[in-house]
């Protein structure tokens, strides 16, 4: 299978945890997207990276979230100091061509993060 | 500031009968839209897309309609099956922000057997 790979499934930390959710693209994609989403809400930019760059962070919280894509491995959203309110689907989308382009994005099928 | 709506949080029909997904948009340097679709559990995927020059694209069962001066798109479904249940996502491009792909907030369709 040669889809977007996220892992884990599910993800479950306790308040003050550290989240680590990682994000394999389609294979010749260098173009990664975090999104979220909060029950009953749609789906939220969070963050759009390049290799090694991250190209738009506008959707990310200024505390506790960062976000990289190095230039081997997968993409990584971290999360530092989890509170309840982090609990949400993240998924990851990836697209061969920048935003600039007419592109679908892939997704990924999403890590359900749970914080007791 | 929601600049893709998808008003109806809902859509009820009955197989075979036509669905009718609606999404409005308030920045008209909006050039591109795409639909996705999202079964529970699983990452949206890609359903149509239609650029700013056109006003129709056809694809199937599904259409989408370009209304620029309304700032509207609709996507239908003819005939609708069961299998369309799912959340239909309406996404916008351009507007000048990179990356800031934004979505509407989804329309839940239940297609009746």
């Amino acid at each position: 299978n040669a889809g977007v790979m996220q892992n884990p499934r599910h993800l479950v930390r306790r308040r003050g945890q550290e989240a680590r959710l990682r994000c394999s693209p389609m294979k010749g994609h260098s173009h990664v997207y975090w999104y979220r989403q909060l029950p009953e809400e749609g789906l939220k930019f969070m963050v759009y990276l390049q290799k090694e760059n991250i190209i738009d962070e506008s959707g990310m919280p200024k505390e506790r979230f960062s976000a990289e894509f190095p230039k081997e491995g997968p993409s990584i959203l971290r999360i530092q100091q989890v509170v309840r309110g982090d609990s949400a689907a993240y998924f990851c989308a990836s697209s061969q061509t920048g935003w600039a382009y007419n592109e679908k994005l892939f997704f990924g099928s999403g890590t359900q993060l749970s914080v007791l | 500031d929601q600049q893709v709506k998808q008003n109806s949080p809902s859509l009820s029909v009955q197989e075979g009968r036509i669905s009718i997904l609606n999404c409005d948009y308030t920045n008209s340097m909006f050039d591109y839209f795409l639909w996705y679709k999202k079964y529970p559990a699983e990452g949206p995927t890609f359903l149509i897309s239609i650029s700013s020059i056109k006003d129709k694209n056809e694809d199937g069962r599904f259409t989408v309609f370009l209304n620029k001066s309304a700032k509207h798109l609709s996507l239908h479904i003819v005939p609708s099956q069961p299998g369309d249940s799912a959340v239909y996502f309406c996404q916008a491009r351009g507007g000048g922000s990179q990356g800031n792909l934004i979505f509407g907030k989804g329309t839940k369709l239940s297609v009746k057997p």
